[in-house]
């Protein structure tokens, strides 16, 4: 059983702070590591998927960072909105097939 | 581009009968893959169909479940008889091509399961 642990598991933070959280998985046999965003009642929407050790993405104000050797990613959000309250997953594959954590939920308060 | 769609959106059963999720991928998607999550927990992995294929079924809880994908178009999964701890979202995820998990799996809305 692979164990992919996200932290922290909730997050409130005050609209216009920037926040940070974490993805913890296997160092052995990375293949990929995915991030996604997710709304209740709404499709996971995807965000990043990083290959490579030392991969740093960028989309807006998100942003993700990857270590396979310690096995870890963070995501980060600079000047937080309330649009972006929802949960973030990130899901880890060795070659086969997604193992998701089970998410932070974030909550921007205005 | 339509996204993956899935019906219905919500299920309310008994235990003891039969459900049918339905799940319709992006056009030419041939990988599609089916989850669930389970209140609280995270999504896990079910199958994985490549076209008609089942590629990966491993994480089929048991033979209360059946997914099929005839013609490699939309993909139905069957619950037969329910039981309360199949209560969850099911979700079904399509991708395109051949480079495997390093493709991004677009997920659809899911399906809520209740089984009282």
């Amino acid at each position: 059983i692979l164990n992919v642990e996200q932290s922290p598991q909730s997050l409130h933070v005050q609209e216009g702070d920037s926040t940070n959280f974490t993805c913890s998985f296997p160092s052995s046999n990375f293949y990929a590591l995915h991030w996604y965003r997710w709304e209740t009642a709404k499709s996971p929407e995807a965000l990043f998927v990083m290959t490579l050790n030392g991969d740093e993405k960028k989309k807006g104000r998100i942003s993700a960072t990857l270590n396979t050797k310690e096995g870890y990613s963070y995501l980060y959000i600079k000047g937080s909105q309330p649009e972006d309250s929802a949960t973030y997953l990130c899901a880890f594959s060795p070659g086969n097939q997604f193992y998701f954590g089970t998410g932070t939920s974030l909550t921007v308060i205005p | 581009e339509a996204g993956v769609t899935q019906f219905p959106s919500h299920s309310v059963i008994e235990k003891g009968q039969t459900v049918t999720l339905r799940c319709d991928p992006i056009s030419g998607h041939d990988n599609l893959y089916w989850y669930r999550r389970v209140m609280g927990k995270e999504i896990k992995f079910l199958l994985h169909f490549v076209k008609e294929s089942k590629q990966d079924e491993s994480g089929m809880p048991n033979n209360r479940f059946l997914a099929e994908r005839t013609g490699g178009t939309y993909s139905t999964l069957k619950v037969q008889p329910a039981e309360l701890e199949d209560s969850g979202v099911y979700f079904c995820a399509s991708s395109p091509g051949s480079a495997g998990v390093r493709n991004t799996q677009y997920f659809g809305p899911g399906t809520r399961l209740t089984v009282l």
